[in-house]
């Protein structure tokens, strides 16, 4: 049951910036953007989350609309190893039970 | 990190035969577990949701005969393909949640299991 639309593919080059992005027109108040991103046959792998405000942590950067009806990811040098299908979730606050629905992800590519 | 580790990584069975594959939750407590399947080329979909100590919440359409999940421990999760077919074969993903919960620790992903039957 996943709330949000993001491109299938996408390529970028190495070193620079990957900006994927993600609507998700029907978010709740109280709920979080996720992202987290699956290298191939390997399980998924947390890279940020945010409500309202952008973040930034070690991996990436989230950018947030200020409707909160999208958002972007940012790999602000991207190398070989980026390559994976990033995915976008939106879901409620950390602390509640709910489970996470992947969506279909946007594929990058990172060309050489 | 928190990390949650599948085994085995793969397998290849008959059909006809029961595969078990265990999450286990390497140095953290999980109250909930979840079991994901992946088709090829496809995204990850929730089958069920474990919590210790009680019976697990299968997703619509996941027949709770066939995927047995048993949650016996804060560390450990099992899912039993029972009964395996070709069509059941399929990268089978596990995520562990803390027991005690902080800012980005809803979910540790473990490295999932790659089940072909012949």
């Amino acid at each position: 049951d996943a709330k949000t639309t993001q491109p299938p593919s996408m390529d970028c080059a190495e070193g620079r910036a990957a900006n994927l992005p993600c609507n998700h027109s029907t978010i709740s108040g109280n709920e979080y953007v996720y992202w987290y991103r699956q290298i191939h046959s390997q399980g998924p792998q947390y890279i940020i989350h945010g409500l309202k405000n952008n973040e930034t942590n070690e991996m990436a950067s989230l950018i947030i609309t200020e409707d909160r009806k999208s958002s972007t990811l940012i790999l602000p040098h991207a190398t070989l190893r980026d390559t994976a299908v990033y995915y976008c979730i939106v879901r409620p606050e950390p602390n509640t039970g709910n489970q996470f629905y992947f969506g279909t992800g946007t594929s990058l590519t990172v060309i050489p | 990190g928190a990390v949650v580790s599948q085994h085995p990584s793969w397998v290849i069975c008959k059909s006809g035969t029961s595969v078990k594959i265990e999450c286990r939750s390497l140095d953290f407590q999980a109250t909930t577990m979840f079991w994901y399947r992946q088709f090829p080329k496809q995204s990850l979909m929730l089958m069920a949701t474990s919590n210790e100590g009680s019976k697990a919440t299968y997703e619509q359409g996941v027949e709770k005969d066939k995927f047995l999940i048993n949650h016996a421990s804060l560390t450990l999760s099992t899912l039993t393909v029972t009964s395996a077919h070709p069509e059941d074969s399929s990268f089978y993903i596990c995520s562990a949640r803390m027991r005690q919960r902080r800012v980005g620790t809803e979910a540790f992903f473990g490295q999932g299991t790659r089940l072909t039957v012949v």
